[in-house]
């Protein structure tokens, strides 16, 4: 079966420094991957997903992710973070129809 | 294009009674999910369906949950008899096509409270 793994539940970075979030998937068939931003009471928000072809993947808001197949991972990074990151980011693997997700994790950002 | 509506946004329950959660897809969308999120958890994937069909319940709880997408009109969440466990903010989504690769286009949510 599928699953994800979100290593750090909570990350702190200073305004402007690297933001890296990591994850790490487990799938017994070519996966599927996502990672989506959730605000504070608010639904959750595509960032950027991987289907097939180029492994590093550009999103919204200047985030991207890489698929290393040999690392089974499929971190986030942005180059330089902006107090309107601060959020709780949801790395999902597709599951035949349905979506499993880590159990995120919450960015803070300082200035 | 309006993005997925979900009401109520809030929605308090005393033990016993029942909450209606209602999901009305993004236009031209005929897959719903339903997802439940419990407090400083991950997004639990509870039903898949399309017009007039459930396709994948496995995450459903087997007693008091039950969903549908009727062929007109929102999908709705019921949860009969609610209980404390129940608290949670449930999430919807939707897709034009099947979800595995199709992006799922995420709701607001609805906040159930259980006293």
């Amino acid at each position: 079966a599928q699953s994800v793994t979100q290593l750090g539940s909570h990350v702190s970075v200073s305004e402007g420094a690297l933001v890296l979030l990591r994850c790490n998937y487990s799938s017994s068939v070519p996966p599927y991957l996502f990672w989506y931003v959730q605000y504070p009471n608010q639904g959750l928000q595509l960032l950027l997903k991987y289907t097939t072809g180029a492994t590093l993947v550009k999103g919204i808001n200047g985030f991207e992710a890489e698929f290393k197949k040999s690392e089974t991972s499929f971190h986030l990074t942005k180059p330089s973070a902006h107090m309107s990151d601060a959020a709780e980011y949801f790395c999902a693997v597709s599951d035949l129809n349905k979506l499993i997700f880590g159990t995120g994790t919450r960015l803070q950002v300082f200035p | 294009n309006a993005g997925v509506m979900q009401n109520p946004r809030h929605l308090v329950r005393r033990r016993g009674q029942e909450a209606r959660l209602r999901c009305s897809p993004m236009k031209g969308h005929s897959h719903v999910y339903w997802y439940r999120q419990l407090p400083e958890e991950g997004l639990k994937f509870m039903v898949y369906l399309q017009k007039e069909n459930i396709i994948d319940e496995s995450g459903m709880p087997k007693e008091r949950f039950s969903a549908e997408f009727p062929k007109e009109g929102p999908s709705i969440l019921r949860i009969q008899q609610v209980v404390r466990g129940d608290s949670a903010a449930y999430f919807c989504a939707s897709s034009p096509r099947d979800g595995s690769t199709d992006t799922q286009y995420f709701g607001p949510g609805t906040r159930l409270t259980v006293l």
